[in-house]
């Protein structure tokens, strides 16, 4: 099983840039999250899906965040525009079903630095 | 909202010592969970906890739910190098919602050999 897939790995790019960083989760997973890792904030929920559908996006720091999930295996998490405050490292994790405590599975992180 | 405090911030011990590390809340939660942090990865998990009161144990670790559900600790017995890394606690509410976690700052571990 090759896990929770995330590209690009890292991504520095200037302010008022787009940025889409993408996540392919376990195959067979419905459930799907995004994270945000800071040293100020730690780590932080933005969004979940159950089902390709988004249960809780009370995480999304604001409007500039967008998150989507066309199919069961792909995700998308936009930022636009950009700030130097959103660089961070950003986890997709997920799950096997979201209806009970399942084991998250991590990605290994896309590195955003907004210059 | 929900804070959770996890001490100590870091740690750096002996090789084969053992290590204990705590997360408190202001507020209950019904599940407790322990991750693990290497560099460039993301954070896996080592143990998950579902009931007040659980001791649960994964090799050398052992994590226990406290009673009144607003802490947990996290112990490592004779560590080894291969324990560096950042430990996280994360509380969730509900057993039916896996993806509402409020995660812990970290406790950092160095192990010298």
């Amino acid at each position: 099983d090759a896990g929770v897939i995330q590209s690009p790995r890292h991504e520095v790019t200037e302010m008022g840039q787009e940025v889409t960083l993408r996540c392919k989760p376990i195959s067979g997973h419905n459930s799907l999250f995004w994270y945000r890792q800071t040293m100020m904030r730690g780590l932080e929920l933005l969004i979940y899906f159950n089902n390709n559908v988004p249960i809780d996006d009370s995480g999304m720091p604001e409007d500039r965040f967008s998150a989507k999930m066309p199919n069961a295996s792909f995700s998308t998490l936009k930022i636009q525009p950009s700030e130097p405050r959103d660089s961070a490292v950003y986890f997709c994790a997920s799950t096997r079903d979201g209806t009970s405590t399942d084991t998250q599975y991590f990605g290994p992180g896309t590195r955003l630095t907004v210059l | 909202g929900q804070q959770l405090n996890q001490s100590p911030q870091s740690m750096f011990i002996q090789e084969g010592e053992d290590v204990s590390m705590n997360c408190t809340s202001s507020s209950i939660f019904n599940t407790w969970l322990w991750y693990k942090q290497e560099p460039g990865e993301g954070p896996v998990l080592l143990i998950a906890l579902y009931k007040a009161g659980e001791l649960t144990s994964n090799g050398r670790l052992t994590a226990q739910f406290g009673i009144t559900r607003k802490d947990s600790f996290l112990n490592i017995s004779a560590s080894i190098p291969s324990d560096v890394g950042i430990y996280f606690c994360a509380g969730q509410l509900s057993k039916t919602n896996a993806g509402k976690s409020t995660f812990g700052d970290g406790t950092t571990l160095t192990v010298k050999p």
